[in-house]
């Protein structure tokens, strides 16, 4: 069964960047039918989107964050990782890693998310 | 201001059936196919229902999708009490040229 799991700092000042890590454990991040997702969900609001990579590099962003993020990959560690610079206290959110699955059963959907880590920015 | 609109909140009670409505336009739900989110406080979401009508394994043939035209309905039949979570829907969207649009989420309350 596929698990994802983020790591990364819970604290970041204002102006940094932020950095996290999804590794993804029982199922390999080159199967060709998934995309790996960063989704994030400030407290008490919805979901947004921030992008995702495939395991060829392939990256995909937001548009409303594309200036601010990079997203990369490292297969040979099974994982994938997100940066997002020059945050401010509306980047605090908690930030999921996901599975999207682009082409296999679930087709265009998100399948599997990991437990999720709050990041908060602030001074 | 989220892309594809859903109702705040609503509730029923035990045994009620109840629907969640999402608006979207030509670029996401009136072009490609609907996916629903359930979220229970303080843990991730969980995908409920896939392709607009399709229910992963494991999830209650009471829950079931629909789409017509730009909107998109979940409903909940024969209610329970562990039905109260935040739903999402979510589509690919021809603008963003990516598929995270979501949207604003709706409270459901089991009275």
């Amino acid at each position: 069964q596929v698990q994802l799991q983020e790591s990364g700092p819970g604290l970041v000042k204002p102006s940094q960047t932020l950095s996290l890590t999804c590794t993804v454990s029982g199922g390999s991040i080159r199967s060709g039918d998934y995309h790996w997702s960063w989704i994030r969900q400030p407290p008490g609001k919805g979901l947004e989107w921030i992008g995702y990579i495939y395991y060829s590099g392939n990256t995909y962003y937001n548009p409303s964050l594309k200036s601010r993020v990079t997203i990369s990959v490292n297969t040979s560690k099974n994982q994938f990782s997100l940066k997002l610079n020059s945050v401010t206290a509306a980047d605090t959110a908690v930030y999921y890693c996901v599975r999207f699955d682009s082409s296999g059963y679930y087709h265009d959907a998100f399948d599997i998310w990991g437990q999720g880590t709050m990041v908060t920015v602030s001074s | 201001q989220s892309v594809l609109i859903q109702p705040p909140s609503v509730s029923g009670t035990p045994g009620q059936r109840v629907t969640i409505s999402c608006s979207g336009s030509s670029s996401n739900i009136g072009s490609h196919s609907v996916n629903w989110y359930q979220q229970f406080p303080g843990t991730a979401p969980k995908l409920l229902i896939y392709s607009t009508n399709q229910r992963p394994s494991g999830v209650p043939d009471r829950f079931s999708g629909s789409k017509s035209g730009t909107s998109a309905s979940l409903a909940i039949s024969g209610l329970q009490s562990e039905d109260e979570a935040d739903y999402y829907c979510a589509a690919w969207d021809d603008r963003m040229n990516g598929p995270g649009v979501f949207g604003g989420g709706t409270k459901l309350t089991v009275l």
